[in-house]
């Protein structure tokens, strides 16, 4: 079945620094991608949707400077979380479409990134 | 705008059934989805229905689609310890490429 990977699984980081998230479509490609945020014990949040070959399209309240998105190929959307707080912990999940067909029924999440900023 | 409504707790005892429940708002969904959450671990899809379909079972998971109503809800025969973890109704247009709508989630705790 379709695989999607998630790099790092786990990052800490200094307050300031900016950490970088990838999110991997393994046997399939995407050309569109998902970046959720879930903060402990809540729901999953749309932060943004990541295009292939074009700009990515921030949910209401996301500010597109700090989380900056990047889909590189059909197989990698990247999420760099620039100058980190500690008020952005929080776990980060993407997913992917799958394709029309037999994959398109459903999305694929990545196992999800937890993020601790001290 | 799009929401999707679930109860916040379950309680239930080994062995007996569980049922989740969740109701949604965009009746141009085509496709609802169950996803199991492990504590600090990813999503998992368990089952999901196409919205023209009003149940699907799938061993110890029975799905119902009330589409008049938009209720949805999961039945897991059999509870086990295992099964304890927090469930996400979720709504969708595949073929629309968009994002999932999720629920709150429903943490389901399982006694023995």
């Amino acid at each position: 079945g379709a695989v999607v990977s998630q790099h790092p699984s786990r990052v800490i980081c200094k307050s300031g620094t900016s950490v970088k998230i990838e999110c991997r479509s393994l046997d399939f490609q995407a050309t569109t991608m998902f970046w959720y945020r879930q903060f402990p014990k809540q729901s999953l949040m749309l932060m943004a949707t990541s295009n292939e070959g074009s700009k990515a399209t921030y949910e209401q309240g996301v500010e597109k400077d700090k989380f900056l998105i990047n889909h590189a190929s059909l197989t990698l959307s990247t999420l760099t979380v620039t100058s980190a707080h500690p008020e952005d912990s929080s776990f980060y999940i993407c997913s992917a479409p799958g394709l029309a067909g037999g994959l398109g029924d459903t999305q694929y999440f990545g196992p999800g990134t937890r993020l601790t900023v001290l | 705008g799009e929401d999707v409504e679930q109860s916040l707790f379950l309680s239930v005892r080994e062995g007996d059934s569980s049922v989740i429940n969740c109701t949604y708002t965009d009746s141009s969904s085509t496709y609802l989805y169950w996803y199991k959450q492990e504590p600090g671990a990813g999503l998992q899809l368990l089952t999901y229905i196409f919205s023209n379909m009003d149940m699907k079972q799938d061993q110890r998971l029975t799905v119902l689609l009330n589409k008049k109503d938009k209720h949805l809800s999961l039945r897991i025969a059999d509870t086990q310890t295992g099964d304890s973890a927090i469930y996400f109704c979720a709504e969708g247009k595949p073929q629309a490429g968009t994002a999932l709508i999720f629920g709150k989630g429903t943490t389901l705790s399982v006694s023995s």
